[in-house]
């Protein structure tokens, strides 16, 4: 059974970091590109970034871009997404999700996690 | 920026067919997948390369795609298929969302 579980979510201020994690079992990891999917209040659903299968490629939404960085490491099956200077509107739920096909990085997401909440207020 | 607008609410009776639609330029020279979201749940992929359904989706969901807008069709719509749907398609290397559609059975 695929499990994607995420962590590291808490409340933050205004310009601060934080690392969200994502543990992943029930699937060869190591085959699968792997994204950040956002959800604020209120709102819709927001991509965030992608890490290819082997960690080489990663892409971000302009949005996050030169603040957020995605990781990966194979040898623990896990994922993680470093959040720095943080604004009020990156206030969210975090998701996890893998792609759908292995090798393929642009995709749909066929399994997700539950989520990890980030809240940036002063 | 690559948009992709949906209207934010469609009503429909329960065992009638709901119609979403998803439009943005050229949509469909590109895949586009469809999320069910329920509150306090993750989402779920429904449909994923315009017209695929993954394993355990009901065949009551249906996808298409041409010109500028796909559709995700729901048939003999069921009271647990109330929901937020969301397409999703990729703009060169940037995922885009729609704005998400409520479909309320009443």
């Amino acid at each position: 059974e695929v499990q994607l579980k995420e962590s590291g979510g808490v409340a933050v201020q205004p310009g601060g970091s934080l690392r969200l994690s994502c543990a992943a079992s029930g699937f060869k990891f190591h085959d699968y590109a792997m994204h950040w999917v956002r959800l604020p209040p209120g709102k819709g659903l927001e991509w965030v970034s992608l890490i290819s299968w082997d960690a080489v490629t990663a892409y971000y939404a302009d949005s996050v871009k030169g603040r957020f960085t995605t990781s990966r490491d194979n040898s623990k099956n896990s994922l993680y997404l470093q959040l720095s200077s943080l604004r009020p509107e990156d206030s969210a739920l975090y998701f996890c999700a893998k792609a759908n096909r292995n090798g393929f990085n642009l995709d749909g997401f066929d399994f997700w996690g539950q989520g990890t909440t980030v809240t940036v207020s002063s | 920026s690559y948009e992709l607008t949906q209207p934010p609410s469609v009503s429909v009776s329960p065992g009638r067919t709901a119609t979403i639609a998803c439009s943005g330029d050229k949509l469909g020279d590109k895949y586009v997948y469809w999320y069910q979201k329920r509150p306090g749940q993750s989402p779920v992929l429904v449909i994923y390369q315009d017209t695929k359904r993954p394993s355990g989706i009901p065949e009551r969901f249906s996808g298409s795609n041409s010109g500028n807008t796909a559709t995700l069709t729901i048939s003999g719509t069921q009271t647990m298929d109330e929901a937020d749907y969301y397409c999703q398609t990729w703009d060169v290397t940037t995922g885009v969302f729609g704005g998400g559609t409520k479909v309320t059975v009443l």
